[in-house]
């Protein structure tokens, strides 16, 4: 079933094009961030993480790019795919086990 | 088991009766997290367990809400009186050690329904 609703943010792209979802984090000192993908009726899988003292960070298709001057997060997909559609969330973890998740965002995906 | 899995997947219950979830984490992984998810918003932390430490319950909403774990098995996230506002999927999610720094392993979650 559904397992979140139409008041995310929402970005549609074509398919075959790069995606960019864009996350602010809120505590300056956060030092390890993830993305997760969430698809419908399911729990959030992993993507890729990147600690503070990195700043870009590459996976298969995804990157994850981080500017802790302004407290920012970034991850690109490239070449977009249908199996892409899902909410995606960033993560930051203040240090030591509690994970903050973000709002998430919806990603569309256009065939 | 191969991930970790929770259990009803579903679960619609009237307002005023008490429920419980069940969470199988993975094999081996000494700390679980409990999460809640409203529609249409980011997960919400509840609970934390590691090994046989005394678990962090700060996320927990009220004491309506209560969680067990059995040594480094099972958990059962219960929930008294549910009212309309527990609505949601509850998500339980495992980690290697819960340590700093760890990525999570999510269950599917339980859909929470109230009448």
């Amino acid at each position: 079933g559904e397992s979140v609703g139409l008041h995310l943010p929402t970005l549609s792209v074509q398919e075959g094009d790069n995606s960019i979802i864009n996350c602010a984090y809120s505590n300056s000192a956060s030092d390890y961030f993830i993305w997760y993908k969430q698809e419908s009726g399911k729990g959030p899988q992993f993507i890729i993480d990147i600690r503070s003292n990195m700043d870009k960070r590459q996976g298969q298709r995804v990157t994850v790019l981080l500017n802790k001057t302004v407290k920012h997060l970034s991850l690109q997909i490239a070449a977009t795919q249908p199996g892409d559609s899902a909410v995606y969330f960033c993560a930051e973890n203040t240090g030591g086990f509690k994970t903050i998740f973000g709002a998430g965002t919806r990603l569309f995906v256009k065939a | 088991g191969a991930g970790v899995s929770q259990s009803p997947s579903n679960k619609v219950t009237e307002k005023g009766k008490d429920v419980e979830l069940r969470c199988d984490p993975i094999s081996g992984h000494t700390a679980l997290y409990w999460y809640r998810q409203r529609l249409g918003q980011g997960l919400e932390f509840l609970i934390y367990f590691q090994g046989n430490s005394a678990p962090d319950k700060s996320g927990l909403p009220s004491d309506r809400f209560s969680a067990e774990r059995t040594g480094e098995s099972v958990s059962t996230l219960t929930i008294q009186r549910t009212q309309q506002e527990d609505s949601a999927v509850y998500l339980c999610a495992s980690s290697s050690q819960g340590g700093r720094g760890e990525k999570l392993f999510f269950g599917s979650g339980t859909q929470l329904s109230v009448l």
